[in-house]
């Protein structure tokens, strides 16, 4: 088993729909948590961070961290075609120089 | 600021070429990273660099070297390109390691026929 699953889609809403993109995650002492997005032939960036349980908001971006169930969110809340990109979630534990990525889900947002 | 830099954008190999990747940052970040990214495989870390002179394998390190040349400077090396190493290359630093950004940079694309 993979320490990070994402569910790589391709996934494609129309233009003003909620989002919704997850992770789960095996390794109980990941505390670190964050979003990147990757827009075609780019390199990644990050979109999102959050620090251990809990909700952050930023905009139109909602991340959620569930660490009872282990699990990653991520909700674009009324999508446009520019958030169209490859969503990647990443995850590493206190004192590890390391990321770990999920596979990436990539969304399309139609006109 | 350039952030993270990679030289060459694209290159074509033939099996059993050699080259060398380079990538800098003038962030003065200490740790350094370098990923390839294929389809259906995410990105997945090569080698990285906690800080000058030390360099340690990640996931996918057999066919590759490194070389932490300086704080600003990470190059990676393929002695004898393979088929299997055509893949798109990404150089990445932070300034903490896991818990902190990493930034990449725009990648590097790697042919081998």
């Amino acid at each position: 088993q993979k320490e990070v699953e994402q569910d790589p889609g391709p996934l494609s809403v129309p233009e003003g729909a909620i989002v919704s993109l997850n992770c789960t995650y095996s390794n109980s002492a990941f505390q670190y948590f964050m979003w990147y997005r990757q827009y075609s032939r780019k390199g990644p960036e990050l979109l999102m961070y959050t620090y251990s349980s809990g909700n952050k908001e930023d905009g139109r971006f909602t991340a959620q961290v569930d660490k009872s169930s282990k699990y990653i969110s991520l909700f674009i809340r009324d999508s446009q075609p520019s958030d169209s990109a490859t969503y990647l979630c990443a995850t590493s534990q206190g004192g590890s120089e390391k990321l770990v990525f999920g596979k990436g889900t990539k969304l399309t947002v139609n006109p | 600021n350039a952030g993270v830099t990679q030289t060459p954008k694209f290159q074509v190999l033939k099996t059993g070429q050699s080259m060398t990747l380079q990538c800098a940052q003038d962030m003065n970040h200490n740790s350094m990273y370098w990923y390839r990214q294929d389809p259906g495989m995410g990105l997945r870390l090569i080698y990285y660099s906690a800080s000058e002179g030390t360099t340690d394998k990640g996931e996918v390190p057999n066919g590759y070297n490194v070389s932490r040349l300086n704080k600003r400077e990470f190059s990676l090396r393929l002695e004898s390109a393979a088929p299997s190493q055509t893949s798109v290359y990404f150089c990445a630093s932070s300034s903490a390691g896991g818990r902190e950004t990493q930034y990449f940079g725009p990648g590097t694309r790697l042919l081998v026929l």
